[in-house]
Parts: C-alpha cells; sequence; structure tokens
C-alpha cells in the first residue's frame, strides 16, 4: 500500500530550529513536495525533492534520501509566523503523477 | 491578482441536496485538481484534469462529477449530499502533468452537510 508518515505536532520557541521528519512507501516515486498551511488556509508549495541530498532555500531545507524513503523539512530561526501546519507529499509515478498527502505536522512557535 | 480561483468559499446546505463549486485558473496551466481536505487534515486527491481531458479519478463516489468546460476552469458537481462530505475542497493547478510542476491551490470551499 502507500503510506506518508509525519509527527502530528512539534513545538518550538522563536529563533530555534525544527526538523520535521516524513517517511513514505509508494508503489512508484517521483520526488518528494513540502507545502505549509496556516489554519484555514490553502496548502503553499516550499520545496520539491526527487534527487537524493539538502536543498537550501533560506530559512527552510529539505533533504531527500530515496534509498530510506525518508525526508525531513529544516525551519531554522523560527518566526511566530512559521506556526503552521506542514505536509509531506510523495509524487507516485502511477496514474499521471498522483500526489499522495501525509496529515500534516502541526508546528507550534511560542515566544 | 488571484492565480487560482474558487467560489463559494463556504457552503452550508442540506442533505440530499445536489451543489456544485467552481473553480478558475488565470495561470494558463494545463492541469487542475480537486482535493477534499477531511476533519483529520489529510488532503487527499479526487480528480485530476489535463487540457479538459480526465486522468485522475480516484475511488470518489459517482455523486461527484467533474466539468472541465476549458483548461481554466474545473466545477466540481455533488448530488445527494451526505453527511460524510462536509469538508474542505480544494481546486489546485499545475503547469503540466505529470506533475512534477508546483501546485497551486485555491482558497477552499468549506462544505457543510446538515
Amino acid at each position: 500500500g502507500q503510506n506518508i508518515d509525519q509527527p502530528t505536532e512539534m513545538t518550538a520557541t522563536e529563533g530555534a530550529i525544527v526538523q520535521i521528519n516524513c517517511t513514505y512507501q509508494t508503489s512508484g516515486f517521483n520526488g518528494l513536495f513540502w507545502y505549509q498551511q496556516h489554519a484555514g488556509e490553502a496548502p503553499t508549495f516550499l520545496s520539491y525533492n526527487v534527487l537524493d541530498g539538502l536543498e537550501e532555500k533560506g530559512r527552510f531545507s529539505s533533504f531527500l534520501s530515496r534509498s530510506k524513503g525518508y525526508s525531513y523539512l529544516l525551519l531554522k530561526e523560527l518566526q511566530m509566523k512559521d506556526s503552521a501546519s506542514y505536509l509531506c507529499a510523495a509524487l507516485t509515478t502511477d496514474s499521471w503523477g498522483k500526489f499522495q498527502f501525509g496529515a500534516g505536522t502541526q508546528v507550534v512557535v511560542t515566544p | 491578482d488571484t492565480a487560482v480561483s474558487q467560489t463559494p468559499k463556504y457552503l452550508v446546505t442540506q442533505m440530499g441536496n445536489d451543489k456544485s463549486i467552481k473553480c478558475e485558473q488565470n495561470l494558463g496551466h494545463d492541469t487542475m485538481y480537486w482535493y477534499k481536505q477531511d476533519s483529520k487534515k489529510f488532503l487527499k486527491i479526487m480528480f485530476s484534469y489535463n487540457n479538459k481531458e480526465l486522468i485522475i479519478n480516484e475511488t470518489v463516489p459517482n455523486r461527484f462529477s467533474p466539468k472541465s468546460p476549458d483548461k481554466a476552469h474545473l466545477n466540481l458537481h455533488i448530488n445527494s449530499l451526505e453527511l460524510g462530505d462536509s469538508a474542505v475542497y480544494f481546486c489546485a493547478s499545475s503547469l503540466k502533468n505529470p506533475a512534477t510542476d508546483t501546485q497551486y491551490f485555491g482558497p477552499g470551499t468549506r462544505l457543510t452537510v446538515l
């Protein structure tokens, strides 16, 4: 079957670093996306990894290991506005690039 | 300018009714999607269309019927609404299919079935 696992919730203080892990098992794999979703809003794109390694984009970095079926999103210098749900999504190769989403990790940033 | 727009934003209706949700994108994308996000926050794909052609049709009751009059629009019609249909429905679009391109999501339509 297909499965995307990520922690339900993480709490961290302003200025700290938080790492959100995601493991996936899919019948095909064509890349791993991270989306940010604030409460009551639409998901917005953060990053895309298809090759192994680290992609850095400002305060956010994303890592992928295809052999381990593992990714993480690293949020540095946390700000209050980073409080949101972070969705891990695997792009499968069956059915024309279907996305399989995780349930999301709620990150709570405290002062 | 809104990239992906949906109407209505909120929809409250009685069980058994028929309702439609509209989606439009002005990004010139070829592919559009409908997702359902339930109370547990799982985002599940329902349908995708590429240039008005149905590509993905997940295990969705046939009470749900998507319609794409042109590649900028993908509407969702739901017949005989049930309590379990209550959720937030998101429309999205991406440049091409397979969607290795970024998906842009609409603001969502919160459907409540009473």
